[in-house]
């Protein structure tokens, strides 16, 4: 079973530029999750969707961050303008579904630098 | 609101000796635990999970780990540390009253086994 993918892995970019990341999920699952983890933090939930729509985006800077997920399936993160505290590794991870039982699957990440 | 703390930035530990790493959290309704477990540039694997039962939970790669309700912990155990367990750790929670199914990570820990 193919896991969660994510791409690019790795973006170097300038403050208020613009970068944006994807995510495949596990087929078949209906949650996709986007997290942000600071280096020596751990995981902060940016946005949650259950299929297309959208169930938990308290913590997404709506700024300057947007994510979508228009067919269900994957998902794209975008920041714009970043800023330099915007430095992370985004993670994207999916679960089979709205359920409070189920663990998530986390892809490898895609580590963002802001200079 | 359901929050996680795992008060060890770092453990050392022996190789062969005992593992702990602990973690306690705050929800409104039941809790639903996990650990996760990361490596360097890796995303995050899951170990194992408490969602009712026994308090002792078994899990991947020989970890196990404890519910107590009355103490609100949810401690990482292995009884014979590796090497190759240095990695980064993860507890996280759930509240079965809130909405969604938001998973709440804590800190992180990092553990070192020498040999």
């Amino acid at each position: 079973e193919a896991g969660v993918a994510q791409s690019p892995r790795y973006k170097i970019i300038e403050k208020r530029q613009s970068v944006a990341f994807w995510c495949n999920p596990i087929s078949g699952h209906a949650t996709l999750y986007w997290y942000q983890q600071i280096l020596g933090q751990g995981p902060k939930l940016l946005i949650q969707f259950q299929n297309n729509g959208v169930v938990d985006d308290s913590q997404l800077p709506k700024d300057r961050f947007s994510a979508e997920r228009l067919k269900g399936v994957d998902s794209t993160l975008k920041i714009q303008p970043a800023k330099l505290e915007d430095s992370a590794v985004y993670l994207c991870a999916s679960s089979l579904a709205q359920g409070h039982t189920g663990e998530l699957f986390f892809g490898e990440g895609s580590r963002l630098t802001v200079l | 609101a359901q929050s996680v703390a795992q008060p060890e930035d770092q453990v050392n530990v022996a190789e062969g000796n005992p593992l702990t790493v602990k973690c306690t959290y705050s929800v409104s309704g039941n809790p639903y635990l996990f650990w996760y477990v990361q490596y360097p540039n890796r995303g995050l694997q899951f170990l194992l999970k408490y969602i009712t039962g026994d308090n002792l939970v078994k899990g991947s790669y020989g970890f196990e780990a404890e519910f107590n309700k009355s103490q609100t912990s949810f401690h990482l155990k292995k009884p014979s540390a590796l090497v190759s367990d240095s990695a980064l750790y993860f507890c996280a929670v759930r509240d079965t009253q809130a909405a969604g199914n938001k998973l709440t990570f804590g800190g992180g820990t990092r553990v070192l086994v020498k040999p």
